[in-house]
């Protein structure tokens, strides 16, 4: 079955550390997409990327980074920059554009830092 | 600045009634607009959509409006199921990008 595969599905970190968060995806998609969401706030944007090599900041981009090597991979790095990292993590793709089927979103990632 | 707001931050309905949940937005730019249904500790799963060339959508039990001189979409559910209970998040999309609201709780009591 083709999908987005996120893990792990909890993760903790300890303040001042980096940590990766993976996702990948086999709908053979060209972008992908991460989002962090926090009580009260939706879904907010991180980074994108529309093609491999290439990807650019979303709204909430400061103390986060990303690549995009593979285009079936986009992990993303929180970084000890990240200054409230403990949130819900989620991933997604679609093919563009996006309006026509919109994205298709892997079961999250949730970070907590302690 | 929110540009896709759900003011009702939660909702409850009675099994078999009509749900009616309710999204503004500000971009009049956006071309394509979605509902997403989420439970707890789970990505969304998509609902249903419409383009902004249409003002209804309907898909089984669902019904999505849209009225864009009010800038509004409205998602009805009828009759509303226990399983339908979960967040339902709107979004809209001008290009590859899609804007989201903050998401309103659905409740439906037996």
């Amino acid at each position: 079955d083709g999908g987005i595969t996120q893990s792990p599905k909890y993760l903790f970190r300890k303040e001042g550390q980096n940590v990766t968060l993976s996702c990948e995806q086999n709908l053979n998609h060209d972008a992908m997409y991460w989002y962090r969401q926090d009580p009260g706030q939706g879904l907010r944007l991180i980074y994108y990327s529309q093609i491999v090599n290439d990807f650019q900041k979303g709204d909430i981009a400061e103390g986060y980074s990303v690549s995009r090597e593979k285009k079936e991979s986009f992990p993303l790095t929180v970084t000890s920059a990240q200054k409230n990292p403990t949130a819900f993590y989620l991933c997604a793709s679609s093919l563009p554009p996006a309006g026509v089927g919109g994205y298709t979103f892997g079961s999250g990632t949730r970070l907590t830092v302690v | 600045d929110q540009q896709v707001k759900q003011n009702s931050p939660s909702l409850s309905v009675q099994e078999g009634r009509i749900s009616i949940l309710n999204c503004d937005y500000t971009n009049s730019m956006f071309d394509y607009f979605l509902w997403y249904k989420k439970y707890p500790a789970e990505g969304p799963t998509f609902l249903i959509s419409i383009s902004s060339i249409k003002d209804k959508n309907e898909d089984g039990r669902f019904t999505v409006f849209l009225n864009k001189s009010a800038k509004h979409l409205s998602l009805h559910i009828v009759p509303s199921q226990p399983g339908d209970s979960a967040v339902y998040f709107c979004a809209a999309s001008a290009g590859n990008q899609f804007y989201f609201g903050t998401g309103t709780s659905l409740t439906v009591i037996p």
